[in-house]
């Protein structure tokens, strides 16, 4: 069965910092995965996702992930952290028709 | 542009007394989802709708039924929520491929958040 596990239920970064983000899968077959962002009381809106075609994956407001085989992870990474990137954060894969998530992992910006 | 519309944003409802909310999407895709989010956790599923075929999680509470009308419609019904209901609820979709290419994501609304008083 396919799952996924973010380690640190809280990251905080100062702004212009390293952000990372990290899950790792655990899947029996092909993992297909995906990072959403969720800010406060709204949906999730889909970072980025990883299909096989490219081991590194760009996402949308400067976000990229890199699917690892060997390390069974797809870590979110930012260069430099912004004041609006903060929110919370959810790997995931699919099972089925199904989308199952990670724990989540909110991230903080200081200034 | 096309989308995922969850109405309301915010509903209030009173202990026991049953209440529905709404999802609708112009995307045209065939599975529809409901979640509930309670605070700083992750999204649970509770059911999902492959066209007309109906799929309930193993651990959603009898209290909750839903309805998909058509395509475009599907509806949460909570029959007699507690106070333990009170919570997000997401409705998303997605358009899955066939065999092993489930690399669709979901398209999710804007969410309900429900308060039971």
């Amino acid at each position: 069965a396919q799952s996924v596990t973010q380690l640190g239920s809280h990251v905080s970064v100062s702004e212009g910092a390293l952000v990372l983000l990290r899950c790792n899968y655990s899947s029996s077959v092909p993992p297909y995965l995906f990072w959403y962002v969720q800010y406060p009381n709204q949906g999730l809106q889909l970072l980025l996702k990883y299909t096989s075609a490219a081991t590194l994956v760009k996402g949308i407001n400067g976000f990229e992930a890199e699917f690892k085989k060997s390390e069974t992870s797809f870590h979110l990474t930012k260069p430099s952290a912004h004041m609006s990137d903060a929110a919370e954060y959810f790997c995931a894969c699919t099972g089925g028709f199904k989308t199952i998530f990670g724990a989540g992992t909110r991230l903080f910006v200081k200034a | 542009d096309a989308m995922v519309i969850q109405n309301p944003r915010y509903q209030v409802t009173q202990f026991g007394k049953p209440v529905t909310l709404s999802c609708s999407q112009t995307l045209n895709h065939n599975v529809m989802y409901w979640y509930q989010q309670k605070s700083s956790q992750a999204p649970k599923l509770l059911f999902h709708y492959y066209d007309k075929d109906f799929n309930n999680e193993a651990d959603t509470p009898d209290n909750f039924q839903s309805r998909r009308p058509n395509t475009s419609f599907c509806f949460l019904d909570i029959r007699s929520p507690g106070l333990g209901d009170a919570a997000m609820y997401l409705c998303a979709t997605s358009s899955p491929g066939t065999g092993l290419h489930m690399n669709t994501e979901a398209f999710f609304g804007q969410g309900t958040r429900l308060t039971v008083v």
